[in-house]
């Protein structure tokens, strides 16, 4: 069935360290995917999307790329900050107005130390 | 501010009893949605409710699970019976629909309602 998968946490990074956070999706059809991020008591909030092949998301200095021949989204930041340190869900909706599914994956959380 | 808002934000219940959450969303999101975030774990679809369709139920896992919800407003999630593998934060997004498709919109979350059976 459908599904994503993300990198198992937490991931602990130096300030101003690069960050990589792996996603991958199985899916039918032609999926939108997400990053969404909960910042420590925070509810949930969208980070980026990308809803087709070769998009790019990108906001606060992260980017996502939506790469259909590896059914990856792999969310990465060239230099981290201390408020960055959330947790970090990827997710893929597919489906009409009538039939919609949202799936995700398990959430990876990222420490930054100073 | 003018997010959605869920009530309670904790509730502890004992086994067997019945549950009520309550979410309000956006004004004038018409697409209103239900997921289940059990610890450690990623969220769990359960429903969907968009405008006077018919919502879109096939996330609840039992019967025990019910969601209702007038027109485009308040929704209430109900759980009969409870059993503590319900324990989760139940977590409530609305999003406006502007662009007719689902799968692209941006949802917009509520702090959830963390819920605890004894």
């Amino acid at each position: 069935g459908d599904s994503v998968t993300q990198m198992e946490g937490p991931v602990t990074l130096s300030e101003e360290a690069c960050l990589t956070i792996n996603c991958t999706y199985t899916a039918t059809g032609y999926p939108s995917l997400f990053w969404y991020v909960q910042y420590p008591g925070e509810g949930l909030q969208l980070l980026l999307k990308a809803t087709k092949a070769d998009d790019k998301g990108s906001n606060k200095g992260f980017e996502a790329t939506y790469r259909k021949e590896t059914t990856s989204f792999h969310l990465e930041k060239g230099s981290v900050q201390v408020s960055d340190s959330a947790v970090y869900f990827c997710a893929l909706s597919l489906g009409s107005d009538s039939n919609y599914q949202l799936i995700w994956g398990a959430g990876t959380k990222l420490i930054i130390k100073p | 501010g003018a997010g959605v808002s869920q009530s309670p934000s904790n509730k502890v219940t004992e086994k067997g009893k019945d549950v009520e959450l309550r979410c309000d969303p956006i004004s004038g999101h018409t697409a209103l949605y239900w997921y289940r975030q059990r610890l450690g774990q990623g969220l769990e679809f359960l429903i969907y409710f968009q405008g006077n369709s018919a919502p879109d139920k096939s996330g609840l896992p039992s019967d025990r699970f019910s969601a209702e919800r007038t027109g485009e407003s308040v929704s209430t999630l109900t759980i009969q019976r409870t059993q503590q593998e319900d324990s989760a934060v139940y977590l409530c997004a609305s999003s406006p629909r502007t662009s007719g498709r689902a799968r692209t919109e941006t949802q917009y979350f509520g702090p959830g309602t963390r819920l605890l059976v004894l």
